[in-house]
């Protein structure tokens, strides 16, 4: 199946920082991305669509001056997390679509202290 | 949005047998997927099966798209199926049944 990857894999930060994830589809273009975040013991939560080229979308309640999304090209997203706070530490997870397919990315941990 | 609704929530199997894992949703999808997210995180794609059945090895899946559900069968279970299953139609997770195989 196809391969997408995720960078860094975790990371700790002070708060008021600004943390960057990438997301690669590394074996296919992917013109759209999603990602996604988990807290402990919970489901999977939508944050956004991400399109290459254009404006990524936002579910109902994430902020988006928050949670920065660039999709500069067919294989690269990425999230950026502003000014992070310790409830922003979460487990980020991005996935790419081939086909009607979805495959994810190992996911980065982030804590915020 | 859709809604999806897993369960059982919580299952624990001796090794050996056999479970049946339901997710049921709101709404018709032509976009169904089954994943298995380990211990360390890592979501693996089990099966994409917008409608009808599948098998691979010890794992089988049904979608009845017409009324709005999949099944996920484990055969055979062993301590490595341990973990969090999900459905996800059109990219909405449900809340997971979490699978405990005990030796």
């Amino acid at each position: 199946g196809a391969v997408v990857s995720q960078h860094p894999s975790r990371v700790i930060c002070k708060s008021g920082t600004s943390v960057k994830i990438e997301c690669r589809s590394l074996d296919f273009q992917a013109t759209t991305m999603f990602w996604y975040r988990q807290f402990p013991k919970k489901s999977l939560m939508l944050m956004a669509t991400s399109n290459e080229g254009s404006k990524a979308t936002y579910e109902q309640g994430v902020e988006k001056d928050k949670f920065l999304i660039n999709h500069a090209s067919l294989t690269l997203s990425t999230l950026t997390v502003t000014s992070a706070h310790p409830e922003d530490s979460s487990f980020y997870i991005c996935s790419a679509r081939e086909g009607g397919e979805q495959f994810f990315g190992p996911g980065t941990r982030l804590t915020v202290l | 949005g859709i809604q999806v609704e897993q369960s059982p929530p919580d299952l624990i199997l001796q090794e050996g047998a056999n479970s049946t894992l339901r997710c049921n949703f709101s709404d018709s999808v032509n976009n169904l997927q089954w994943f298995h997210q380990n211990p360390w995180g890592q979501l693996i794609n089990l099966f994409y099966i917008p409608s009808g059945t599948k098998q691979n090895g010890r794992l089988s899946a049904t979608t009845v798209a017409t009324e709005r559900y999949s099944l996920l069968y484990i055969s055979s279970s062993q301590t490595t199926d341990s973990g969090v299953y999900f459905c996800t139609p059109y990219m909405r997770f449900g809340a997971g049944t979490r699978l405990t195989v005990k030796p």
